[in-house]
């Protein structure tokens, strides 16, 4: 069945250090969404690419969608406390309504 | 402005029983979809709901079943409840004319099936 795949599963982090995480879909995408859940909460919608090849940036985040619109990234540059959480992908395939997910990316921040 | 809004937020139950959750969408939204999400794992799509209608289904037996009211709000029933039902459920609402865009969520429910 179709499927995103999410690498890593943990990254432990430095404060100030850069986190990245990537996702990997089984079939092409209407688009790809990012969104965060923090520790007991629900996923908040961080972005959506839509465009084959695109980038774009929230500040400290850059997030790419590929050309192939199949696979995305996030990437986050000198990290802080206020990051933790963990990060989804998720993306509706061509023609269909539901989102599939990836199964995350925990970010924890070493002490 | 209300966000998304589900009830009950708890909630433990026993194999065989039967379970009801609610979901009131944003305001001005109209397209509500249902979501399980288990421990350390990424969000399962259940169904979507737009006009009343069950739009699309994900890969949940017939036990899951649900409706939408005229006023876009939503249930969630789970008939003959298993261990494996324990889960986060979480409820999303869209405008129809972003249904594949930005999802908001509420804090969902936590089912304990006992």
């Amino acid at each position: 069945g179709q499927q995103v795949m999410q690498i890593p599963q943990y990254q432990h982090v430095q404060e100030g250090e850069d986190f990245t995480t990537y996702c990997n879909s089984s079939t092409t995408l209407s688009n790809i969404q990012w969104y965060k859940q923090r520790p007991g909460g629900h996923p908040v919608f961080l972005i959506q690419l839509v465009k084959s090849g695109e980038v774009k940036k929230q500040k400290r985040l850059t997030f790419q969608f590929g050309e192939a619109k199949k696979n995305s990234s996030l990437h986050i540059t000198a990290t802080q406390t206020t990051d933790v959480g963990t990060y989804f992908c998720a993306g509706p395939p061509q023609s269909n309504y539901q989102l599939i997910w990836g199964a995350g990316t925990k970010l924890i921040i070493k002490p | 402005d209300a966000g998304v809004t589900q009830s009950p937020t708890h909630l433990i139950k026993t194999r065989g029983q039967q379970v009801t959750l609610r979901c009131s969408p944003k305001s001005g939204h109209d397209t509500v979809s249902w979501y399980q999400q288990a421990l350390g794992q990424g969000p399962q799509f259940i169904f979507q709901y737009y006009e009343e209608e069950e739009r699309q289904r994900g890969n949940f037996p017939d036990r899951f079943s649900g409706h939408q009211f005229p006023n876009y709000s939503s249930e969630l029933n789970v008939n003959a409840l298993l261990l494996g039902d324990s889960a986060l459920y979480l409820c999303a609402s869209s405008l129809d004319l972003a249904s594949t865009g930005e999802l908001f969520f509420g804090e969902g429910s936590r089912l304990t099936v006992l």
